[in-house]
């Protein structure tokens, strides 16, 4: 029984393309994210949602745009993909915004 | 710039050698401190936390870290590691002082073991 899930797994596809990554935790928790992990390891999170809204836009381009349509549910929608967006992107959740959180298994990202 | 700082990028040990990975960083005031692992092609799992209280916690797998506030560090620790330790290790701090919401992530310290 998951409790971080993420689909999907992998997603290869064309820059210039429009893709989502959807993700869902059943901890009942009310704080959800989004990190990006690029190839050296380094992770950076993009987004924090507490409740549904929006706490923490990490300085990413407007071309990446979340939403939460529950407390359950954080989706990642990424317009006119780049090279650069290629990376391992997590998504996470915690109760509350100073817990330990409690990652998916990770969506791989290559654009081509 | 604070940040979160580790010292190792890559450590390489044969099995039943003891480990300790260096964690710095550089926010003030309170910090909850975190060491997550991630096992090759899996995601993050939480190693151990500290939020309060005894500055040396234990977490799963016989792993412990301590905090000293004085030195603002946070290592990890573990008297004999085992050839399925080989993990990225990460340390992570919550800073207080930025309203909570964002973890901020070491580099990450590759540890290899030999068997």
């Amino acid at each position: 029984d998951t409790a971080v899930s993420q689909t999907p797994k992998y997603l290869v596809t064309q820059m210039g393309n429009d893709k989502s990554i959807k993700c869902e935790q059943n901890l009942g928790h009310d704080t959800m994210y989004w990190y990006k992990q690029d190839s050296k390891k380094f992770l950076k999170i993009m987004f924090s949602y507490n409740n549904k809204e929006l706490i923490i836009n990490e300085t990413v381009p407007n071309r990446f745009s979340p939403k939460s349509p529950d407390k359950a549910h954080l989706n990642l929608h990424i317009n006119s993909l780049e090279l650069g967006d290629s990376a391992v992107y997590f998504c996470a959740s915690s109760q509350g915004g100073v817990g330990e959180a409690f990652f998916g298994q990770g969506t791989r990202l290559t654009v081509v | 710039a604070q940040s979160v700082s580790q010292h190792n990028h890559h450590v390489i040990l044969s099995e039943a050698a003891s480990l300790e990975l260096g964690c710095n960083y550089s926010y003030g005031g309170t910090v909850n401190l975190f060491w997550y692992v991630q096992y090759p092609g899996q995601h993050l799992q939480l190693l151990l936390k500290y939020f309060s209280g005894d500055p040396l916690v234990k977490g799963i797998k016989g792993f412990e870290a301590e905090f000293i506030k004085s030195k603002f560090s946070f290592n990890l620790r573990k008297p004999s590691v085992q050839w399925s330790d080989t993990a990225e290790y990460f340390c992570a701090v919550i800073p207080f002082n930025t309203g909570g919401f964002k973890t901020i992530f070491g580099a990450g310290t590759r540890l290899f073991v030999k068997a």
